[in-house]
């Protein structure tokens, strides 16, 4: 069964460093998403991808963060400055179109920032 | 943001007893609602969906039922298995709407099966 794929598993960065978190989604989806968990909180929806461009964002996506399709199968999202606040997991995931269809999920990246 | 809850952080059930999970939810754009199951270190996996146009959907031992008038779903597991043991994870989105599928979750709730 075709799976979303995260990369890499734990990352750890000093605070200030750029971090970059990679996701390959299912290959014909068309939609992109990325959520966050901080330890002992809701998964928290961040941004939407659709179309080579971001279709919605909450409020936590902010200047620091950036996301990308740089080619047909990656899609990526950067974190310019981390903070010691950026410090959970964060889940990618993917449908085949919008509407009513669910998004299937990748294992996440637990990313922790000293 | 309290629009989607589950009110019940755990439950313990017997092996081949019935589990049922709630989630209520309070904006009423939502119109289609899903189910996730999450082991440990593994991400959400994607059990059952339902529509705001139907009020029951049945997929083997996994049936979701939705009252729209009390803004309340409910996940049955029929019989319990061991290996449902898990976090469930409630979620809904406005996928009618301009949203392109923004997920809302709930808490989640810990379902514990005892052999």
């Amino acid at each position: 069964e075709p799976e979303v794929t995260q990369t890499p598993s734990h990352q750890v960065t000093q605070m200030g460093q750029e971090v970059i978190l990679r996701c390959v989604p299912i290959s014909n989806h068309l939609y992109f998403y990325w959520y966050r968990q901080i330890l002992g909180q809701k998964v928290e929806f961040l941004v939407s991808f659709y179309n080579n461009e971001i279709s919605e964002k909450s409020e936590i996506f902010d200047d620091q963060f950036s996301v990308e399709r740089p080619d047909g199968s990656n899609f990526t999202l950067k974190i310019r400055s981390t903070k010691l606040e950026d410090s959970a997991m964060y889940f990618c995931a993917s449908s085949n179109r919008g509407g009513h269809q669910p998004q299937h999920f990748g294992d996440g990246t637990r990313l922790s920032i000293l | 943001d309290q629009q989607v809850k589950q009110n019940s952080p755990s439950l313990s059930v017997q092996e081949g007893r019935i589990s049922i999970l709630n989630c209520d939810y309070t904006n009423s754009m939502f119109d289609y609602f899903l189910w996730y199951k999450k082991y440990p270190a593994e991400g959400p996996t994607f059990l059952i969906s339902i529509s705001s146009i139907k009020d029951k959907n049945e997929d083997g031992r996994f049936t979701v039922f939705l009252n729209k008038s009390a803004k309340h779903l409910s996940l049955h597991i029929v019989p319990s298995q061991p290996g449902d043991s898990a976090v469930y994870f409630c979620a809904a989105s406005d996928a009618g709407g301009t949203s392109y599928g923004k997920l809302t979750f709930g808490q989640g709730t810990i379902l514990t099966v005892h052999p």
